[in-house]
């Protein structure tokens, strides 16, 4: 069964609103989770790291103030695309470390449209 | 830099059609190599991966075997089902302080016709 759940599936809103995206570990405590965007037809695109108990470590080019991440549990990453945009619509995945550096496993994907 | 490079999609096959989805790569160090899968509505799914050089990774009927000659890693298998119809994306990692860092490819769509 799944191992990381996210939460919405789907999500459309307004521009100028912000809209949080849960990811959950389902199995095991996550010190580590990761947060990537995928744009149609184009691959994922690592955003940040999340550290539970600390900040998260973004990628080069990603706005961390308009991408805020929190990692407040061993079970739960969110993510908040603050005054989204129509350009910020896309496919965001998470993902948790598995038992060991070289495994990660996927939640399904939460699909953004901002309007 | 690191980066993954797979061929494009669809690829449309007929059912017990031989199926190859050519994936090559550039790396600084030595990276680990895997295939996901995505079925529709899920997340992705490792199928395979391989560890070092000569490796080959293997499940489901799929195959892959990390050729560092040619920075390869091509997915193969002998005889698709309807069922294998999904996305399949290539990656690799590198170690980088206690995690790895993944590197995916663009995704190659593959339609089975019964």
């Amino acid at each position: 069964g799944a191992v990381v759940s996210q939460h919405p599936s789907r999500v459309i809103c307004k521009s100028g609103t912000s809209v949080k995206i849960e990811c959950r570990s389902l199995d095991f405590q996550a010190t580590t989770m990761f947060w990537y965007r995928q744009f149609p037809k184009q691959s994922l695109m690592l955003m940040a790291t999340s550290n539970e108990g600390s900040k998260a470590t973004y990628e080069q080019g990603v706005e961390k103030d308009k991408f805020l991440i929190n990692h407040a549990s061993l079970t739960l990453s969110t993510l908040t695309v603050t005054s989204a945009h129509p350009e910020d619509s896309s496919f965001y995945i998470c993902s948790r470390q598995g038992s060991s550096y070289n495994e990660q496993f996927f939640g399904p994907g939460t699909r953004l449209t901002v309007l | 830099g690191n980066s993954v490079t797979q061929m494009e999609g669809p690829v449309t096959l007929s059912e017990e059609a031989f199926l190859t989805i050519n994936c090559t790569y550039t790396a600084t160090g030595y990276p680990s190599l895997f295939w996901y899968v995505q079925y529709p509505g899920e997340g992705l799914q490792l199928l395979l991966k391989a560890t070092k050089a000569d490796d080959k990774g293997s499940n489901k009927g799929f195959e892959a075997t990390y050729r560092k000659e040619t920075t390869s890693f091509h997915l193969e298998k002998g005889s698709v089902q309807v069922s294998d119809s999904a996305v399949y994306f290539c990656a690799l990692s590198e170690p980088l302080y206690n995690f790895n860092k993944f590197y995916f490819g663009s995704g190659t769509k593959l339609n089975v016709k019964p």
